[in-house]
C-alpha cells in the first residue's frame, strides 16, 4: 500500500529564519512526487514535481530535492506570505493512465514577523 | 495556465436533497478529472476518477449511488451528492490533468458544502 508522511506537522518559524519539510513515502515504483502549497478554504496550488531521484528545483524562496525514500522542501529567508499547508503527493506508476495521487497529511507553515 | 473552476465555491442544503457542483477545465482539455473530499485539519482524500465519455471510477467506500460524476464534455465534470445528510458536509474540490506526458493535477477552489 502506497504510504506518505509528511512531518512536522506544524512548523513555526521566524521571517527570514530558513528550514525544511520532510516527505517519507513507500510506493511500488514512483512515477512522480508532487508538491502542493495549500491555503485555508482554498484548493491545492500545484508547486513542484519530482520524478527521480537527485533531481532538484526551485522556485523563488522554494527548493524541492528527491531521494529514494523521501523529498525534501526547503524554504529559505521565509516570508509571512509563505504562510500555508504544503502538501506532498506520490503517483505510483501502478495506477496506469488513473494518475492517482496519494496524500501526506501536510505541515502546517506559519511565519511570523 | 492550467486552471481550474468550481461552482459554486458554497453550499447550505437541508437534509435529504441533492445538490450538483461543477467543475471546469478553463484553458486546456481534460480527458481526466478527479474529486477529492477534505475534512478538517486532514488531507485529500481521492472519492472517484471522472473520464470523459465513460464511468467514473470510484475509490473503495465511496457510495456510486450518493455521489453521482458525471464527465459529459472535455471541460466539463459534476459531481451530484444525492440524498444529502449532515455527515456529507464537507469541503469537495477537483481537479485535471492536462494531456501530455507531464502527471501534474490543477487543483479547482473548493466547494464547502454543508447540509442542515
Amino acid at each position: 500500500e502506497d504510504q506518505v508522511t509528511q512531518s512536522p506537522e506544524a512548523l513555526r518559524l521566524q521571517e527570514g529564519e530558513s528550514s525544511s519539510l520532510n516527505c517519507s513515502y513507500t510506493v511500488s515504483g514512483l512515477r512522480g512526487l508532487f508538491w502542493y502549497r495549500q491555503d485555508p478554504g482554498k484548493g491545492p496550488e500545484f508547486l513542484f514535481t519530482l520524478y527521480s531521484a537527485g533531481e532538484e528545483k526551485e522556485k523563488e524562496r522554494l527548493k524541492a530535492t528527491l531521494t529514494k525514500k523521501e523529498s525534501f522542501l526547503h524554504i529559505t529567508a521565509p516570508k509571512p506570505e509563505d504562510s500555508a499547508t504544503y502538501l506532498c503527493a506520490v503517483q505510483p506508476f501502478h495506477t496506469g493512465t488513473a494518475s492517482k495521487l496519494t496524500f501526506g497529511t501536510g505541515t502546517r507553515l506559519q511565519v511570523t514577523l | 495556465g492550467a486552471v481550474v473552476s468550481q461552482h459554486p465555491s458554497w453550499v447550505i442544503c437541508k437534509s435529504g436533497t441533492s445538490v450538483k457542483i461543477e467543475c471546469r477545465s478553463l484553458d486546456f482539455q481534460a480527458t481526466t478529472m478527479f474529486w477529492y473530499r477534505q475534512f478538517p485539519k486532514q488531507s485529500l482524500m481521492l472519492m472517484a476518477t471522472s473520464n470523459e465519455g465513460s464511468k467514473a471510477t470510484y475509490e473503495q467506500g465511496v457510495e456510486k449511488d450518493k455521489f453521482l460524476i458525471n464527465h459529459a464534455s472535455l471541460t466539463l465534470s459534476t459531481l451530484t451528492v444525492t440524498s444529502a445528510h449532515p455527515e456529507d458536509s464537507s469541503f469537495y474540490i477537483c481537479s485535471a490533468r492536462p494531456p501530455g506526458i507531464a502527471y501534474e493535477q490543477y487543483f479547482g477552489p473548493g466547494t464547502r458544502l454543508t447540509v442542515t
